[in-house]
């Protein structure tokens, strides 16, 4: 089974400080899209990054930035001058180009302390 | 546009008693998909559509039914519910093999 590992369950970063959470994956596959998605106390899974793996050049939006490893299947997201609305659970989910399947990670829950 | 609805929120069954689940999207996507999240673990796929009257299993079908004879809608059945199917549940849509946009969930507890 092609599997999405997030080694850290839980991550904690004071208030304006940068935090980096780990994302490794297994695929067979020459294409393919990785996502962070952001799930607040809300459920609401929300997207923060988007990565399609034939681009060498990291995606970023905002404060949200990937270290996107092709070789090493590593995908980090770094957020940068972390804010108290940034406290989530955040999943890592890898896509195929031709699989409609999203495999996820277990997620890492992020604390802001203020 | 308010992207992807799923009714109800939350409910409780019985077990045994059967349900539908109710998701629409307005974003006039071809893909539709249907996931669980149980709790300390990501989604896992459940059934999936590519258009209307095409349906698929995913990784975790048994006990569940889904149909599609619209691009909005994609309700999915538990028939028989069982209390290994107490989840979160989770529709989405895209517009391709690709950005899945996700409606808010609904909470079920089989009792």
């Amino acid at each position: 089974a092609q599997t999405v590992t997030q080694s850290q369950p839980e991550m904690s970063v004071q208030e304006a400080e940068t935090v980096t959470l780990s994302c490794t994956y297994d695929t067979s596959e020459s294409d393919y899209y990785l996502f962070w998605y952001k799930q607040p106390p809300s459920r609401q899974m929300i997207l923060v990054i988007r990565q399609e793996a034939y681009k060498q050049q990291n995606a970023t939006e905002n404060r949200f930035s990937v270290n996107f490893q092709k070789a090493a299947k590593s995908f980090s997201l770094k957020i940068s001058d972390s804010q108290l609305g940034d406290a989530a659970m955040y999943f890592c989910a890898r896509g195929g180009a031709g699989s409609y399947q999203l495999t996820f990670g277990k997620g890492t829950k992020l604390s802001v302390i203020p | 546009n308010a992207g992807v609805t799923q009714t109800p929120k939350f409910r409780i069954l019985k077990i045994g008693q059967s349900m539908t689940l109710q998701c629409t999207q307005d974003m006039n996507h071809n893909y539709m998909y249907w996931y669980r999240q149980d709790p300390g673990m990501g989604l896992k796929l459940i059934y999936y559509s590519v258009g209307a009257g095409i349906t698929d299993k995913g990784e975790v079908p048994n006990g569940y039914n889904v149909s599609r004879s619209t691009t909005e809608d994609f309700p999915l059945r538990l028939e028989l519910a069982a209390p290994s199917q107490t989840s979160v549940y989770f529709c989405a849509s895209s517009y391709s093999a690709d950005t899945q946009y996700f409606g808010p969930g609904t909470r079920l507890t089989v009792l």
